[in-house]
């Protein structure tokens, strides 16, 4: 099966300085990225959609200049929360949709847990 | 609006057989994903069903009914392993999955 890689994956910082997640699909080309977040026992709350090549497309509620999604080559997305404050501590986790609709599977990574101290 | 409602904890023995219930309402329809989430980890895909009827894959099976909004996950020769969180993840007619809470499934010995 596909194999999506996210690093780090598990991330310590200081309050205000500025955390990047790399999400890469290792054996195929993602034309569609999706960044999740998930609070201990909640279901998964997707952020946005991140298509190659173009802006991504953001949820209601999630700030586009405080998570800054970049969908640079078919294999790479990059979320980088900015000026991180200690209630964005959660589990984010990505997923790779491959290119073809006929099958609509998403593949995730392992996920990055941030703690915001 | 969209929606999707399963129970939110079971609890079933070791060796025996569970059948996890999701029922659903979304814009449009692409399918149903099945995911199992272990604490602190990512979701795993464990099935896809897009037709009406019974998917059997294993241990696992999955049934869909489209005109009922329903779907079931069936897990026999239950392991201790198997304790995990079971997500039922319908596809909307933008093709993005929408999630529920999900139901966390006990096993005991």
């Amino acid at each position: 099966g596909a194999v999506v890689s996210q690093h780090p994956s598990r991330v310590i910082c200081k309050s205000g300085t500025s955390v990047k997640i790399e999400c890469r699909s290792l054996d195929f080309q993602a034309t569609t990225m999706f960044w999740y977040r998930q609070f201990p026992k909640q279901s998964l709350m997707l952020m946005a959609t991140s298509n190659e090549g173009s802006k991504a497309t953001y949820e209601q509620g999630v700030e586009k200049d405080k998570f800054l999604i970049n969908h640079a080559s078919l294999t790479l997305s990059t979320l980088t929360v900015t000026s991180a404050h200690p209630e964005d501590s959660s589990f984010y986790i990505c997923s790779a949709r491959v290119g073809s609709l006929d099958y609509n599977e998403q593949f995730f990574g392992p996920g990055t847990r941030l703690t915001v101290l | 609006g969209q929606n999707i409602d399963q129970p939110t904890e079971m609890t079933a023995t070791e060796g025996a057989i569970v059948q996890i219930n999701c029922t659903y309402q979304t814009s449009g329809f692409n399918g149903l994903f099945w995911y199992q989430q272990h604490a602190g980890e990512a979701p795993t895909f464990l099935s896809y069903n897009v037709l009406d009827g019974l998917e059997e894959k294993g241990r696992f099976s999955s049934f869909l009914s489209r005109s009922k909004g329903y779907s079931y996950l069936l897990l026999k020769e239950l392991q201790m392993k198997d304790s995990a969180s079971y997500l039922c993840a319908p596809m909307d007619s933008n093709y993005q999955l929408i999630w529920g809470a999900g139901t966390k499934l006990i096993i005991k010995p």
